[in-house]
């Protein structure tokens, strides 16, 4: 059973349409983060977020950290090919706040045609 | 600028031989990690480390034994390889503020068990 659920787990779209991405799971966390990752490299940092209700932008990406910090989700306007890639979010539980272990979901691949 | 490296980045090897993958970081951070990848399952911690000699247990540690000698090196050894190990094997460095810096990953090496 995964502790953080992401869906969809694949999303194809075309270039100029919205999307969002969610990341859910029963149990709080102290933060959650979102990672980009590109084929044949290691996950990207994209943002972090720690306060319930939290939302941060970063372009066109708009993250959300869920009231009751158990969820969280990733919201793209207006797609572009450039943000295909593979997107994970990663929780830390409160109790692992001092070795820094993150819980990852299985990811989300998304796919922006031209 | 990678600060991270992993090597080989791509490595063949038979069940049943002794395999060991390298992590450098020249960030001077304290805390490392092993992460595999595979379809579905995201990244899952097989083991981290908090410091010079100073390891401990991921959530899929069995067949894995870990090292740390120096604090810019931390290699991941698979005992005797099986097919099921067969995975892309992510380290990562967290940042000194373990709520929220995240990780910086290294780029990968894929790991073929035949």
């Amino acid at each position: 059973t995964q502790l953080l659920e992401q869906s969809p787990q694949f999303l194809s779209i075309q270039e100029g349409e919205n999307l969002t991405v969610y990341c859910n799971s029963s149990s709080v966390f102290s933060s959650l983060q979102w990672y980009r990752q590109e084929p044949g490299e290691g996950p990207v940092l994209l943002v972090t977020v720690v306060t319930g209700g939290e939302v941060k932008k970063l372009k066109r990406l708009t993250f959300q950290f869920g009231d009751a910090r158990k969820d969280s989700s990733l919201h793209i306007t207006a797609a572009q090919p450039g943000d295909t890639g593979l997107y994970l979010c990663a929780g830390l539980r409160p109790g692992s706040s001092n070795t820094g272990k993150l819980i990852f979901g299985q990811g989300t691949t998304l796919q922006v045609k031209p | 600028d990678a600060g991270i490296t992993q090597s080989p980045r791509h490595k063949v090897t038979e069940t049943g031989t002794p395999v060991t993958l390298r992590c450098h970081q020249t960030e001077n951070h304290r805390y490392m990690y092993w992460y595999r990848q595979d379809p579905g399952h995201g990244l899952r911690l097989i083991h981290y480390s908090y410091g010079v000699k100073d390891t401990d247990k991921g959530e899929v540690s069995d067949g894995y034994s870990v090292s740390r000698s120096k604090t810019e090196d931390f290699l991941l050894t698979l005992e005797s390889a099986t097919s099921s190990q067969t995975s892309v094997y992510f380290c990562a460095i967290s940042g000194r503020d373990r709520v929220l810096d995240g990780y910086t990953f290294g780029s990968g090496t894929r790991l073929t068990v035949v």
